[in-house]
This record gives C-alpha cells, sequence and structure tokens, in this order.
C-alpha cells in the first residue's frame, strides 16, 4: 500500500522560505519509471502542479514559480523536499504531495494535504 | 487561468448521465493523454481516469472518458448523490513541460 504524508509549517511569514516535506511508503524512488510531485490548491481554487522529481534525480519545475522553487529527493529516507522562497499571501494554499508511477503522468495516490498560510 | 479550460460548474438528477468538458491545446491534450481527477469536499483529489479512458482499480465503470483532437470528456452514467464533487482535468505540456489542470468544474446532483 502506498501512502504519502506532507510536513511543514502551518504559518510562514511573507519573504521567508517555506520548506515542505512528502514522507513515503509502498515504493521506492530509486526504482524506474517513479516520481513525486508536489501540486497546491489556494483556498477555493484550482489545482496548480509545482514541481516534479524523478527516479533518475530529472527535475521539472512550473515555469511561473521556476525561479523560487527547489525539489530535492533522499531516496534513503523516503522524502521529498520541496523548499519555495520569498514566500507572499498569494501562496496560502493547501500543498500535497502525490507519486507518478510507470512513467505515467497521473498521480496516484495523493497526501492528505497541508494548508500553509502566509501571514505577517 | 488554467491552460485547461473547464465549465466551471454541472448538474444532473439521480441516474441520469452527464459530462464534464476540458479544452487544450496542440502542446497538451493534442500530443499527450488526458487525466482526471475527484475531489469530494473537504478531501485530497482522487484519481479518476488515466491515460485517456483507463480506470484504476476501485473506481466503478459509470465514469469513463474519452478525447478527441484537443478536447476530452469525462461521462458519469447513473448519476449518484456520491458523485457530487469538483472534477479536474491534467495533462502533460510540452510547451510548458510540466502538468497543467483545468480550472475545475463543480457537480451538483440535484
Amino acid at each position: 500500500q502506498i501512502t504519502l504524508k506532507e510536513s511543514g509549517p502551518a504559518l510562514v511569514k511573507p519573504t521567508q522560505t517555506l520548506t515542505l516535506t512528502c514522507t513515503f511508503s509502498g515504493f521506492s524512488l530509486s526504482t524506474g519509471g517513479v516520481g513525486v510531485a508536489w501540486i497546491r490548491q489556494p483556498p477555493g481554487k484550482a489545482l496548480e502542479w509545482l514541481a516534479h522529481i524523478y527516479w533518475d534525480d530529472d527535475r521539472r519545475y512550473s515555469p511561473s514559480l521556476r525561479n523560487r522553487l527547489t525539489i530535492t529527493k533522499d531516496t534513503s529516507k523516503n522524502q521529498v523536499v520541496l523548499a519555495m522562497t520569498n514566500v507572499d499571501p498569494v501562496d496560502t494554499a493547501t500543498y500535497y504531495c502525490a507519486v507518478s508511477l510507470y512513467y505515467g503522468n497521473w498521480f496516484d495516490p495523493w497526501g492528505q494535504g497541508t494548508l500553509v498560510t502566509v501571514s505577517s | 487561468q488554467s491552460v485547461l479550460t473547464q465549465p466551471p460548474s454541472a448538474s444532473g438528477t439521480p441516474g441520469q448521465r452527464v459530462t464534464i468538458s476540458c479544452s487544450g491545446s496542440s502542446s497538451n491534450i493534442g500530443s499527450n493523454t488526458e487525466n482526471w481527477y475527484q475531489q469530494l469536499p473537504g478531501t485530497a483529489p482522487k484519481l479518476l481516469i488515466y491515460s485517456n479512458n483507463q480506470r484504476p482499480s476501485g473506481v466503478p465503470d459509470r465514469f469513463s472518458g474519452s478525447k478527441s483532437g484537443t478536447s476530452a470528456s469525462l461521462a458519469i452514467t447513473g448519476l449518484q448523490s456520491e458523485d457530487e464533487a469538483d472534477y479536474y482535468c491534467a495533462a502533460w505540456d510540452d510547451s510548458l513541460n510540466g502538468v497543467v489542470f483545468g480550472g475545475g468544474t463543480r457537480l451538483t446532483v440535484l
């Protein structure tokens, strides 16, 4: 059974760096075709893909956020970390991590999500 | 403004068939497979359809997906009250080099 869980601060001040951790089980990020993505959802709004890291350490970022995001993996700890610099109140959202398998571009399953509020 | 365009709302009565459309372009739906997610109130999204028309284990065959050119559709037959949720389409975009989502469609079962 595959599970993912997001963790990180619930409240972050503007201009700070937000660091989120996705801890997973049931698969290995060293297996060919496997990737972990971060997706966010502002309150009452649509889903937005942020970043994706693959088994071979290939990384993809949303073009609109590329210069603020860094995604890394620790295969031994079964964790993926997303860092977002210079946060703003518009970054207030529920942040999800999700797995992609079999070289696919679909996400299944997703973590439960973690709500991050950016406010002074 | 989402890259993929969905109607903001849809509705139907129990037992009815409803469809939700998703319009894209040659760089996303036109050249890559389409996926659909269901998000029940207060929960994380769940994969509903992948690779245009494949259902993950456990998803009822009342749900089906199709694609034609740069558009895709999700059809739900035998509508049930528990189908009331937000539905999102998604696809890889070759120009943006990433996944793009639709704006979501809120389905109401009357």
